[in-house]
């Protein structure tokens, strides 16, 4: 367990709406991410942030947006969700002495 | 991801065989992450391997990474329904430290009692 939460962990929510998921550290980890799983396509990588302020794109960023104001909350903003971003969400850090990659327990959102 | 390829995608084995996974890349792996899931659940991790010929055992699991740091495999001894899940091997194909990971498919691995 390296402290992380997720919130909400599910969600329905309409096409259109903005949607927002929190991910939530308690141990002063720099770096954090964002990634979705989904059925024949796997973990793949939304954004990422290395710091207060400090992030950058990963795979699949189009129609994600992200910020990290302080070092324990990590937010992933769906602007106007839409169909194609049901999926689950999954939050990591990285820890430990080599910089392992722990993932949180994960947000189920629903986009109808 | 095509990237890295996990065989095999699924794997029903008896209760106290042995089996192995592998995750093979198509790239130079500058780390691999093992990581076990059950169904609608979290990622549990499992090992990490960023050398070549480095190889790493938790309890009746042992996971290898070749010399080429191309292939890993993941061996399980004694297999138990403990052991139930998907297996996923998640790679780093860059040697920042943003650690941004690339996963296979997963393989299903099924332990019958």
């Amino acid at each position: 367990d390296a402290g992380i939460t997720q919130s909400p962990r599910h969600k329905v929510t309409e096409t259109g709406t903005p949607v927002t998921l929190r991910c939530h550290q308690t141990e002063n980890h720099r770096y954090m991410y964002w990634y979705r799983q989904d059925p024949g396509h796997g973990l793949r990588l939304i954004h990422y942030s290395y710091g207060v302020k400090d992030t950058d794109k990963g795979e699949v960023s189009d129609g994600y947006s992200v910020s990290r104001s302080k070092t324990e909350d990590f937010l992933l903003t769906l602007e106007s969700a839409t169909s194609s971003q049901t999926s689950v969400y999954f939050c990591a850090i990285t820890s430990g002495l080599a910089n392992e990659q722990f993932f949180g327990p994960g947000t189920r959102l629903t986009v109808l | 991801s095509q990237e890295l390829e996990q065989s095999p995608q699924s794997l029903i084995v008896q209760e106290g065989k042995n089996l192995t996974i592998n995750c093979t890349s198509s790239k130079t792996l500058y780390g691999l992450y093992w990581y076990k899931q059950k169904y609608g659940e979290g990622l549990i991790f499992l090992m990490m391997l960023q050398k070549g010929g480095e190889e790493k055992s938790h309890e009746k699991i042992t996971a290898k990474l070749d010399e080429k740091k191309q292939q890993s495999s993941l061996h399980i001894t004694a297999s138990q329904p403990s052991h139930a899940g998907i297996y996923l091997c998640g790679a780093e194909f860059s040697s920042g430290s943003a650690r941004q990971l690339t996963f296979g498919s997963g393989t299903q691995l099924t332990v019958l009692p």
